[in-house]
């Protein structure tokens, strides 16, 4: 099984509010990310976390905020976003090859 | 310098057209290598890794050149379902944990 399962799918929110996005996958592996991704630009790394440690940060606002509770899931919780956060946010895992991604969260910040 | 660069795209091509696809990557300490496709607002979806060897999977045929740093990505007889955005991607030896993405190339197989 080389799933990464994401919720939600959409999401709608505020600038107020505080949201959280879901990414679990059983597949063992050691590594989750975080991608933002733009219409039309390749996926940009947010976080990378390793064995439950966060390990790289691409200096991504603190609005944008990562945990990972346990080796199979890794959450992002929001809140005070801007409307040009609104993207694509895909999860996804590796064991220190291939990468696989979630179907991601279509976000719009409104 | 980009880590990873790739062809501009769109190609535009006819069903059953062979069509090629290149990569370059600049830091010397890469050590995996993949490409990924990725449809319209669709998560990437691995569709090879790179082997020294080369490798082909059915209409698909990957090669690495270490030397020229260099990656492709061939794909035969085309088809519509091919239309997509390709994606290559490098990790490092000393930081296997982060994937570099080039801009990727659309493809447009017309009929």
């Amino acid at each position: 099984d080389t799933e990464v399962t994401q919720t939600p799918k959409h999401l709608v929110m505020g600038m107020t509010n505080k949201k959280s996005l879901k990414c679990e996958q059983h597949m063992g592996h050691r590594a989750m990310y975080w991608y933002k991704q733009k219409a039309k630009k390749p996926p940009e790394l947010m976080f990378v976390y390793s064995y439950e440690k966060l390990s790289i940060n691409e200096s991504v606002p603190s609005r944008f905020s990562p945990e990972c509770p346990n080796s199979s899931l890794l959450n992002l919780h929001l809140h005070a976003l801007q409307p040009e956060d609104s993207a694509l946010y895909l999860c996804a895992s590796s064991q220190g090859t291939e990468a696989f991604f979630g179907q991601g969260t279509r976000l719009t910040v409104v | 310098r980009k880590e990873v660069e790739q062809d501009p795209g769109p190609f535009n091509v006819p069903e059953g057209a062979t069509v090629a696809f290149n990569c370059t990557y600049s830091n010397s300490a890469s050590q995996s290598f993949f490409w990924y496709r990725q449809d319209c607002r669709k998560e990437p979806k691995l569709l090879m890794s790179v082997y020294s060897s080369g490798n082909e999977d059915g209409r698909f045929t990957a090669q690495l050149n270490r030397a020229s740093q260099y990656i492709s990505l061939l794909i035969r007889d085309s088809k519509l379902s091919d239309s997509a955005t390709y994606l290559c991607v490098v990790n490092s030896r000393y930081n296997f944990n982060k994937f570099y993405f080039g801009s990727g190339t659309k493809l447009n197989v017309k009929p």
